[in-house]
């Protein structure tokens, strides 16, 4: 089944403490990117990526890193989580640029 | 900027009526056009698309004409069940942007009641 995973669903952390949410697709997309869904903000992109090894900031990049290795793995590191990371994270995925996307079923990340 | 701009929800309906959800953009390319829903609990899915004006996008019964002349895209959907309880998106992405991101209006809450 063609799909987008990411892991983990739920996480719950502290302040400090470095972590990555790993994003796979198996539909040999080149394009993938990474959005953050925050209460009356809507989703805002944070990173994108148009192929392996090429990746470039989006609207919110500020405490996120991200590497493209491997054209099917994208992985979120958030080197040193702040409360204000607090969001729904969600990994994108799509042919090209110019192609619709396909999304993950989210990530939901609190720091305390 | 390119935004999207959809009406406020949540919109409450019984079963078997008539939907419409207004969405309109502005964008300084040739966008395309997209609607994607979120059910509770779970990730965005594409409903349906639209690359270029008058065409019209359709799945599951729901329905969107790409309007360049109004830059509208509205969804609709003749007879709505309980499972289309969902939060409705429409976003664009305009071809050949540098970061291919996908912008989103704020979301449209729906709620079908039996």
């Amino acid at each position: 089944e063609a799909q987008v995973t990411q892991n983990p669903r739920y996480l719950i952390t502290v302040t400090g403490k470095k972590l990555t949410v790993t994003c796979s697709q198996n539909m040999n997309h080149e394009y993938m990117s990474w959005y953050r869904q925050d209460p009356g903000l809507g989703l805002r992109q944070i990173y994108y990526s148009m192929n392996v090894e090429v990746t470039d900031k989006g609207d919110v990049p500020e405490g996120y890193k991200v590497s493209r290795k491997e054209k099917r793995n994208f992985p979120l590191i958030l080197e040193s989580p702040s409360p204000n990371q607090t969001s729904l994270y969600f990994c994108a995925s799509s042919l090209s640029r110019d192609y619709e996307q396909y999304f993950g079923p989210g990530t939901r990340l609190t720091v305390t | 900027g390119d935004s999207v701009t959809q009406m406020e929800g949540p919109v409450t309906l019984s079963e078997e009526a008539f939907l419409t959800i207004n969405c309109t953009y502005t964008a300084t390319g040739y966008p395309s056009l997209f609607w994607y829903v979120q059910y509770p609990g779970e990730g965005l899915q594409l409903l349906l698309k639209a690359t270029k004006a008058d065409d019209k996008g359709s799945n599951k019964g729901f329905e969107a004409t790409y309007r360049k002349e109004t830059t509208s895209f509205h969804l609709e959907k003749g007879s709505v069940q309980v499972s289309d309880s969902a939060v409705y998106f429409c976003a664009l992405s305009v071809r050949g942007s540098n970061t291919g991101k996908l912008i989103f209006g704020q979301g449209t809450t729906l709620q079908v009641k039996p």
